[in-house]
């Protein structure tokens, strides 16, 4: 299986500053049809988690352009420019160029 | 408006069998994949197995093969999750969702509570 490894679990973060999750694969997630599968999912406390982005980069149909995602092969990153109110929760990063499928282990984000 | 609906909470006692279940709308059902992921209270998420409901091919992660079975009824576009023996271990929320755009969980349900204790 692919283990997939998150850095901080934790991150307490002030209004309106950055915030950077990182998320590193035990194999390269690029897929033999050349794309790589790696997504980010939110978990707001009490909710289902929902998808922020795709493909590494590509934001999810209304999720707002201060989040972005970023990396390649087996390294990957998650940014908020301006972490909000809102971003509270847990975020996960998902693998699914290979079954299992597996998940981080999750990123609270909580605020100072 | 895509949406994936699921059952209500069950608390069941060990050794009772359940079937949970994920009714879909607002996209064709036969169409793309359906997952179920299983999260422990206060736990992360574990990918359990995924179905196709144009073929009923379905996969496992070999840590949940054996336990526990995915099914779909294309009629009712439907898919389900059911256990034949409950263990209190199996205490968790269930979620069904939509593999889609980008292979990535694009919709989900609202997720199925399951308690098991004596």
């Amino acid at each position: 299986d692919i283990v997939m490894t998150q850095t901080p679990l934790s991150s307490p973060v002030t209004l309106g500053q950055p915030a950077s999750i990182s998320c590193r694969s035990s194999q390269s997630l690029v897929h033999s049809d050349g794309n790589t599968y790696l997504s980010w999912l939110q978990q707001r406390p009490g909710q289902p988690p929902r998808v922020l982005i795709y493909k590494i980069y590509n934001r999810f149909s209304g999720v707002p352009d201060r989040i972005s995602g970023s990396g390649a092969g087996t390294d990957f990153t998650l940014k908020i420019s301006r972490v909000e109110a809102e971003d509270v929760g847990v975020y996960y990063c998902m693998q699914a160029t290979q079954f299992p499928y597996t998940f981080g282990q999750g990123t609270k984000l909580e605020i100072k | 408006e895509v949406q994936l609906v699921q059952s209500g909470a069950e608390v069941k006692k060990p050794g009772e069998s359940l079937k949970i279940s994920c009714k879909v709308s607002g996209y064709s059902f036969t169409s793309y994949w359906i997952v179920w992921v299983r999260q422990m209270p206060g736990k992360g998420l574990e990918w359990m197995g995924i179905i196709y409901p144009g073929d009923s091919n379905t996969r496992y992660n070999p840590s949940f093969q054996g336990q526990v079975t995915i099914s779909v009824d294309k009629s009712i576009s439907t898919a389900y999750l059911q256990w034949s023996s409950l263990k209190a271990s199996d205490t968790a929320m269930y979620y069904c969702a939509r593999l889609g755009l980008g292979e990535t969980f694009d919709y989900w349900g609202q997720g199925t509570l399951v308690t098991v204790s004596s």
